[in-house]
């Protein structure tokens, strides 16, 4: 059956410092993967896309990659801020006529001042 | 502005008692769904639908019922509620095409069943 995992359900980092986390899909072949942002009690909104033929998106302090060998995307956040703290999930999405979005539980990220 | 609404944003209810949960979009998406979310089983998807009179059924589809008559609602029923649908519920929508990926989602509906 299809799996997502994101690295470890809490991340603690300190301001300023570069985050990275972890997304882990098997039993897909995903065209496109999503990172989204969610805030407690809040709805996701949507970050990042990045499409199979893609190795690196980058936005503002964001950057996603995609190794499609590897069956991974990473997303970091650079220059890290308390504002940063949420939790991230990330969300591949294979092509076909079902295109169902399913999101992996998320990572809860805090950066501490 | 673009948005996702969902009606009511809380809602306690009692066993049994028949209830709907509204959404609608204002982007001519096709695409709509429901989520549920718990904590620690993440967000999962009760329905979607690909269009007008169109809808499939997601990973937890059990007690919940929908419907699409129109483009820009997608209500979410609950028939005969129990006490463990008690969640968190988001809709979202999305356009159809390689540069409409984008899913939006609504503020979430928190629903207490006793």
């Amino acid at each position: 059956s299809q799996k997502i995992e994101q690295n470890s359900e809490a991340l603690n980092i300190q301001e300023g410092k570069t985050a990275t986390l972890t997304c882990n899909y098997t039993n897909y072949s995903p065209a496109y993967l999503q990172w989204y942002r969610q805030d407690p009690g809040r709805g996701p909104v949507f970050l990042l896309l990045i499409r199979e033929n893609e190795k690196e998106k980058r936005k503002e302090r964001l950057k996603v990659t995609f190794d499609t060998t590897l069956k991974q995307s990473l997303f970091h956040i650079t220059a890290s801020q308390p504002a940063d703290s949420a939790t991230y999930l990330c969300a591949p999405l294979s092509s076909g006529s079902a295109r169902q979005l399913t999101f992996g539980s998320g990572t809860q990220l805090t950066v501490l001042p | 502005e673009a948005q996702v609404t969902q009606n009511p944003r809380y809602l306690i209810t009692v066993t049994g008692k028949k209830l709907t949960v509204t959404c609608s979009q204002n982007m001519n998406h096709e695409y709509m769904s429901w989520y549920r979310q718990d904590p620690g089983l993440g967000l999962r998807q009760i329905y979607y639908s690909m269009n007008v009179e169109v809808t499939d059924k997601g990973d937890v589809p059990e007690g919940y019922k929908v419907s699409r008559k129109e483009k820009r609602n997608f209500p979410l029923i609950l028939e005969s509620p129990s006490p463990n649908q008690t969640s968190l519920y988001f809709c979202a929508s999305r356009g159809l095409g390689a540069s409409q990926e984008t899913q939006y989602f609504g503020p979430g509906t928190r629903l207490l069943v006793l």
